[in-house]
């Protein structure tokens, strides 16, 4: 059982590139989550998924989007990368919404050049 | 607004006891997360307190106060391989993680 991978590893981009960090979870989790790490700062939330077919907003949703077309799958979008995107990214999943612990995927370095 | 505050360094020496503070201000409260996190690695789950108390698990246990907003993390008998970041998160209202900048911990031999 691999649990979350994240795919890039680490992915240096042009500013203006659109770019999408894909997330895949084996463990039938109903809900997904995308956080951003930056130095200094504590996770933050880009966008959710309580269960497939819905997404939500976060704190920090903005020039980012997400789809939730199955249960397996929760690819994060950058439209049109700015290097104040430049961080780590987790994608995380949990049993279902609610205080079931979170899971985190091995992330994914993103540099906006 | 919502905050967590927790000391963003600590050092301590291997085979003793070290406690990791955090206090908490959240819109509602649905509990207090603790995940360590070493170095260019995911975050790793650790413990959940919704109720006041200590929970112990092992060489870790965590405390949760709710009426002063307020929890530790508790490691005894540090090893080596305790050096990591340990992050606290409160849950809120909407069942949202709000999290710390988290505390590295350092352990000389």
């Amino acid at each position: 059982i691999a649990g979350i991978t994240q795919a890039p590893t680490s992915q240096i981009l042009a500013a203006g590139r659109r770019m999408t960090l894909r997330c895949t979870q084996d463990m039938r989790h109903n809900a997904m989550y995308w956080y951003r790490q930056d130095l200094g700062l504590g996770l933050r939330l880009i966008h959710y998924s309580n269960t497939a077919g819905t997404t939500g907003k976060g704190e920090v949703p903005d020039g980012y989007s997400v789809s939730r077309a199955n249960t397996d799958d929760f690819p994060l979008t950058l439209a049109s990368a700015v290097p104040s995107q430049t961080s780590v990214y987790f994608c995380a999943s949990s049993d279902s919404a609610g205080t079931d612990t979170q899971y985190f995927g091995p992330g994914t370095r993103l540099t906006v050049l | 607004g919502q905050n967590i505050d927790q000391p963003t360094e600590m050092t301590a020496t291997e085979g003793a006891i070290v406690q990791i503070n955090c206090t908490y201000q959240t819109s509602g409260f649905n509990g207090l997360f603790w995940y360590q996190q070493h170095a260019g690695e995911a975050p790793t789950f650790l413990s959940y307190n919704v109720l006041d108390g200590l929970e112990e698990k092992g060489r870790f246990s965590s405390f949760l106060s709710r009426s002063k907003g307020y929890s530790y993390l508790l490691l005894k008998e540090l090893q080596m391989k305790d050096s990591a970041s340990y992050l606290c998160a409160g849950m809120d209202s909407n069942y949202q993680l709000i999290w710390g900048a988290g505390t590295k911990l350092i352990i000389k031999p």
